[in-house]
């Protein structure tokens, strides 16, 4: 969807390092989400904001920090990369709340740690 | 706590309906819905449902639900190759104000020519 884009696509790092995921969105959707998807598990919630400097944890946000200091970037931090976090990451954004709208998908990021 | 459970995989030929299930375990889930991922892309919505209905159709996709039972299904008419995916199921909670919602695991639909 042109309206949310997430960078890089694809990204191989070493155990140890930081990463950092890029999601930016040009709809001005108040809502932004991060997810991993893996096998078996369907799509897991990292952490979601619900305004610039608004952001909380969701099921699965260990290892893992957000940060949001414009409405529309979401930044995804892996502070020291682990195997376990090899997954696809997607960004979402919803306007006002999920209700019917659904979110809107970016088109992910492929992370593999070494 | 909330959770939704799928089937991980289905196979169908070309022309046959689909059935895809799904069961969750929220009774206070206010929204429904139905989205599909194709190979190296994100997720799209399919459709969705609130949870006063117990019916929806959109052309030839029809969502049933059964809010006794917390099942939900997704019934594709005449299924074409162009159908083979993953679809999740997902749902949110009544009084959600950070519009969470918790998916299934994923079902792959396969369709054979």
């Amino acid at each position: 969807d042109a309206g949310i884009t997430q960078s890089p696509r694809h990204k191989v790092t070493e155990t140890g390092t930081p990463v950092t995921l890029r999601c930016h969105q040009t709809e001005n959707h108040r809502y932004m989400y991060w997810y991993r998807q893996d096998p078996g598990h369907g799509l897991r919630l990292i952490h979601y904001s619900y305004g610039v400097k608004d952001t909380d944890k969701g099921e699965v946000s260990d290892g893992y920090s957000v940060s949001r200091s414009k409405t529309e970037d979401f930044l995804l931090t892996l502070e020291s990369a682990t195997s376990s976090q090899t997954s696809v990451y997607f960004c979402a954004i919803s306007e006002a709340g999920v209700q019917a709208y659904g979110y809107t998908f970016g088109s992910g990021t492929r992370l593999t740690v070494v | 706590g909330e959770d939704v459970e799928q089937s991980l995989f289905l196979s169908v030929r070309e022309g046959d309906s689909s059935v895809i299930n799904c069961t969750y375990t929220d009774s206070s889930s206010t929204y429904l819905y139905w989205y599909k991922q194709e190979p190296g892309a994100g997720l799209q919505l399919l459709t969705y449902i609130f949870s006063n209905m117990d019916m929806k159709q959109d052309q030839r996709l029809t969502v049933l639900l059964n809010k006794k039972d917390k099942h939900l299904s997704l019934r594709i008419a005449d299924t074409q190759t162009g159908d083979s995916a993953i679809y999740f199921c997902a749902e949110t909670t009544e009084g959600s104000n950070t519009g969470k919602l918790i998916f299934g695991q994923g079902t792959t639909l396969q369709v054979k020519p």
